[in-house]
């Protein structure tokens, strides 16, 4: 009974460098996200997919990059890493525009 | 543009009954989503209204006024494990293919 899995849960990059954060759903949801949450401003969206191999811009999509090609799985990239990318970042599906169910969250620092 | 308000915090006492608003202002209205979220946690889903009234749900309500822009969730009997944010979503239709823009959050304390 897993939902939507994050990987990793912790990490911490130094200024410049790239990583991929995972998402993976096993609900076949067609719609999934990215949101980021920084204190007092709740979550926004970063970039979002409604199906495999579409993928289209949310709120704050500059610096990040994603990719949905099979339907369980969307990858946030950052190529280059800034201070201002720390944040907890999380994934989201959900069947159609109903109740969207949300990862555990993956807590990025970059120094 | 998008405009959703939420206090930043609120406390209440255990066994009270909290009521927890949200205005919004947005070009269009196809749905508000109430969610509730422990610290460190993920966001899990309270309620969804989309017609004007109360939404009842064990001791979580929700209700809306679509011509105010106004919600509120109501929690009665409350409880330690209340303790949370709980955070007001909108979906508008206008928006980023009527995608959800979330207010701030309010974050909870329950007292005993």
């Amino acid at each position: 009974n897993a939902g939507v899995t994050q990987t990793p849960k912790f990490r911490v990059l130094k200024t410049g460098q790239s990583m991929t954060l995972l998402c993976a759903q096993d609900m076949n949801h067609e719609y999934m996200y990215w949101y980021r949450q920084d204190p007092g401003m709740g979550l926004r969206l970063i970039h979002y997919s409604v199906g495999e191999g579409t993928t289209a811009k949310g709120e704050v999509p500059d610096g990040y990059n994603v990719s949905r090609l099979k339907k369980q799985n969307f990858l946030l990239g950052l190529e280059s890493a800034a201070p201002s990318q720390t944040s907890v970042y999380f994934c989201a599906s959900s069947r159609g525009q109903g109740i969207s169910f949300f990862g555990q969250g993956t807590r990025l620092t970059v120094v | 543009g998008q405009n959703i308000d939420q206090p930043t915090e609120m406390t209440a006492t255990e066994g009270a009954i909290v009521q927890i608003n949200c205005t919004y202002q947005t070009s269009g209205f196809n749905g508000l989503f109430w969610y509730q979220q422990h610290a460190g946690e993920a966001p899990t889903f309270l309620s969804y209204n989309v017609l004007d009234g109360l939404e009842e749900k064990g001791r979580f309500s929700s209700f809306l006024s679509r011509s105010k822009g106004y919600s509120y969730l109501l929690l009665k009997e409350l409880q330690m494990k209340d303790s949370a944010s709980y955070l007001c979503a909108v979906r508008d239709p206008n928006n980023a293919g009527n995608m959800l823009t979330f207010g701030g959050g309010t974050r909870l304390m329950v007292k005993p």
